[in-house]
């Protein structure tokens, strides 16, 4: 079946560093999207993607959409303490017609102020 | 301005007890979803409507139930509750395909 592979699982960084995670799957998807939850709320959508080669950004965040379609990469930068949470990916599950979603393990980060 | 609304919002069951988790939204989406989180983990799709009196099976649907009688409302049923089911329940809806989810803040069960 569908799978999304998050990499890395966990960051523990300091405050103003820039952040690189990315996510792969083992098979095309023709949508990415990225989430991030904060701790005891929901997952919130941040970017999506719905393109090869797509780079699109809100804020400090930049995402770009895999080339192969295969994988997709979420950049932050100069990291604040309210990045704080986890971070999925996510594409849509065997076909989009029903919107179904499989999800990433996440990515857990956390910021030393 | 609610968006999607879930109750509770933590429950300790015993073993063998049933309950219903609670869903609804306020924005006329045809489409909504239900996951579970587990710790560690990603989220798992457990059903799914894609509108009013149509649901459907995801990739965890043993042990739960769903039904959908109006648009706004897709209540998640525990028959006989097990340690498994401890976990992080996730409402969520859209207003189509290939646009995200917006998602309740979330039911943690307990099952002891």
């Amino acid at each position: 079946g569908q799978q999304l592979n998050q990499s890395p699982q966990s960051m523990f960084i300091q405050e103003g560093e820039d952040v690189s995670m990315n996510c792969t799957s083992s098979s095309i998807f023709n949508t990415w999207l990225w989430y991030k939850q904060d701790p005891g709320e929901g997952p919130v959508l941040l970017i999506a993607l719905y393109k090869a080669g797509e780079l699109t950004s809100n804020g400090r965040l930049t995402a770009q959409f895999g080339i192969t379609r295969k994988d997709s990469f979420l950049n932050i930068s100069a990291s604040i303490p309210s990045d704080v949470g986890i971070y999925f990916c996510a594409g849509p599950l065997y076909g989009g017609a029903t919107n179904k979603l499989i999800f990433g393990t996440g990515t857990l980060l956390a910021v030393q102020p | 301005n609610a968006g999607v609304t879930q109750t509770p919002k933590f429950r300790i069951l015993k073993i063998g007890q049933s309950m219903t988790l609670q869903c609804t939204q306020d924005m006329n989406h045809n489409y909504m979803y239900w996951y579970r989180q587990d710790p560690g983990m990603g989220l798992k799709l457990i059903y799914y409507s894609v509108g009013a009196g149509i649901t459907d099976k995801g990739e965890v649907p043993n042990g739960y139930n769903v039904s959908r009688s109006t648009t706004e409302d897709f209540p998640l049923r525990l028959e006989l509750a097990a340690p498994s089911q401890t976990s992080v329940y996730f409402c969520a809806s859209s207003s189509g395909t290939g646009v995200g989810y917006t998602f309740g803040s979330g039911t943690r069960l307990t099952v002891v």
